[in-house]
């Protein structure tokens, strides 16, 4: 089983729409959780972190649920530059080591 | 400006040459890395460093080899023991359990 794990998509969505990504991972022991986006043949970019309590940036919303292992990003009222590859990184506890998902790509059309 | 810097951009090996990828990063941070992506592909961690003069082995470090001598440096060598060495290279530093900070890829292809 891979230590993180995605849906790699793609999602094909309208503008406008709401769009629901989920990451499981395997290692309780993961401590830090972070999503970021990746645009074609670009370095991906910090998105936001993923806190205990969830967390908002405006259209965008992350939640961790530990007992299940998982985090979400939802994207609300999507726009045409949404479209990306969205990852989910996980952090070890005391190993700095840090692992991504697949990525799930996004694309929204008019 | 703070930040990490890969060179360079655009590298082309001939096959069973060596090359080696640059990181550099002025960001005070402990750690650094480096991942592979392949296209359509996630990234695949090679090898990673925590602190000066110590390195761990990621997931795919066969065919790779590192050097941490200084905190801002973090080389990444491609050996002609690397099959298909063709990829995208990424390079990042974190510290501390926060987010990680990417340079702009050296993108590898094999001639």
């Amino acid at each position: 089983r891979k230590e993180v794990e995605q849906d790699p998509g793609p999602f094909n969505v309208p503008e406008g729409a709401t769009v629901a990504f989920n990451c499981t991972y395997s290692n309780s022991a993961s401590q830090s959780f972070f999503w970021y986006r990746q645009d074609c043949r670009k370095e991906p970019k910090l998105l936001m972190s993923v806190y205990s309590s969830g967390n908002e940036d405006g259209r965008f919303t992350a939640q961790l649920n530990r007992a299940s292992q998982y985090i979400s990003l939802l994207i609300r009222d999507s726009k045409l530059s949404d479209s990306a590859t969205y990852l989910c990184v996980v952090i070890l506890t005391f190993t700095d080591k840090l692992i991504f998902g697949t990525g799930t790509r996004l694309q929204v059309f008019p | 400006d703070g930040g990490i810097t890969q060179s360079p951009k655009y590298l082309f090996r001939k096959e069973g040459q060596n090359v080696t990828l640059s990181c550099e990063q002025n960001l005070n941070h402990d750690a650094m890395y480096w991942y592979r992506q392949d296209p359509g592909q996630g990234l695949r961690l090679i090898y990673y460093s925590q602190i000066v003069n110590d390195f761990q082995k990621g997931d795919i470090a066969e065919g790779y080899s590192v050097s941490r001598e200084k905190k801002e440096s973090f080389p990444l060598t491609v050996t002609s023991a690397q099959k298909n060495p063709t990829a995208f290279y990424l390079c990042a530093s974190s510290t501390e359990n926060t987010e990680a900070f990417f340079g702009q890829g050296t993108r590898l292809t094999v001639v």
